[in-house]
């Protein structure tokens, strides 16, 4: 299988912040991964397909970039409602459809 | 709008099967774009992939849970279903069923839109 390692694993910000998380591929992907926000108690809530693609209703301060082994999510201006854990997913189907472990994005 | 309902026991005893069906409304589960996708994630960690389904029964599993996934669809009453054999305490998790998207360019399974709240599911004695 596909492993997908992120950093940081837990990243201090504050409003107003412009972050970025890193998700690598163990072999490349070509742009096929996603990323997603998840709050406690909650589900994943898709972000980001096809590593630069917006989902419908998300704003635009979050993007995404990268293809092959490396990718981004970059948040633009932090909002208080940002604050959760986010998950980038490589979406192969002969490889399986892994996450990574999870970057938690705290308030400084 | 689409919404993704899972149902399941709550808790299961050790060796046992697990089951959840997960039922879709606001959507037909025969879409030829769709397919629908069983994920779960034990208490405090990350995502895990179990499998995923189209309208006419084509499936992908995990290749670690294979050998004990079996996920069932039911168009007529627009739900799928997952079961989870031999189950042990690794295998307590909250089970989410989400809507599994399909791609233009591939016609593979791909990213996942829409989710259900999640079933907690503990196994247990």
């Amino acid at each position: 299988d596909i492993q997908m390692t992120q950093s940081p694993s837990t990243l201090s910000a504050s409003v107003g912040d412009r972050v970025t998380i890193t998700c690598r591929a163990s072999q490349s992907i070509s742009n096929w991964l996603a990323w997603y926000q998840q709050k406690p108690g909650k589900a994943p809530k898709l972000l980001i397909y096809k590593a630069s693609s917006l989902q419908s209703g998300v704003p635009s301060r979050f993007s995404g970039s990268g293809s092959g082994t490396e990718f981004t999510l970059t948040i633009s201006s932090l909002q208080p409602d940002d604050f959760a854990t986010y998950y980038c997913q490589q979406h192969n189907t002969y490889s399986g459809y892994t996450f990574g472990q999870g970057t938690k994005l705290e308030i400084k | 709008q689409l919404q993704l309902q899972e149902s399941g026991p709550g808790l299961v005893k050790p060796s046992e099967t697990l089951s959840v069906t997960c039922s879709v409304s606001g959507g037909s589960i025969s879409s030829s774009s769709h397919y629908w996708g069983w994920i779960r994630q034990p208490p405090g960690k990350g995502l895990e992939w179990i499998g995923s389904i189209n309208y006419s029964g084509s499936t992908y599993y995990k290749s670690s849970l294979k050998s004990r996934v079996n996920i069932s669809i039911d168009t007529s009453k627009n739900q799928f279903s997952l079961k989870l054999s031999s189950v042990t305490a690794a295998d307590t998790a909250v089970y989410y069923c989400a809507r599994h998207v399909q791609s233009i360019v591939s016609r593979q399974p791909d990213h996942f839109d829409n989710w259900g709240q999640g079933s907690l599911v503990t196994v247990s004695s």
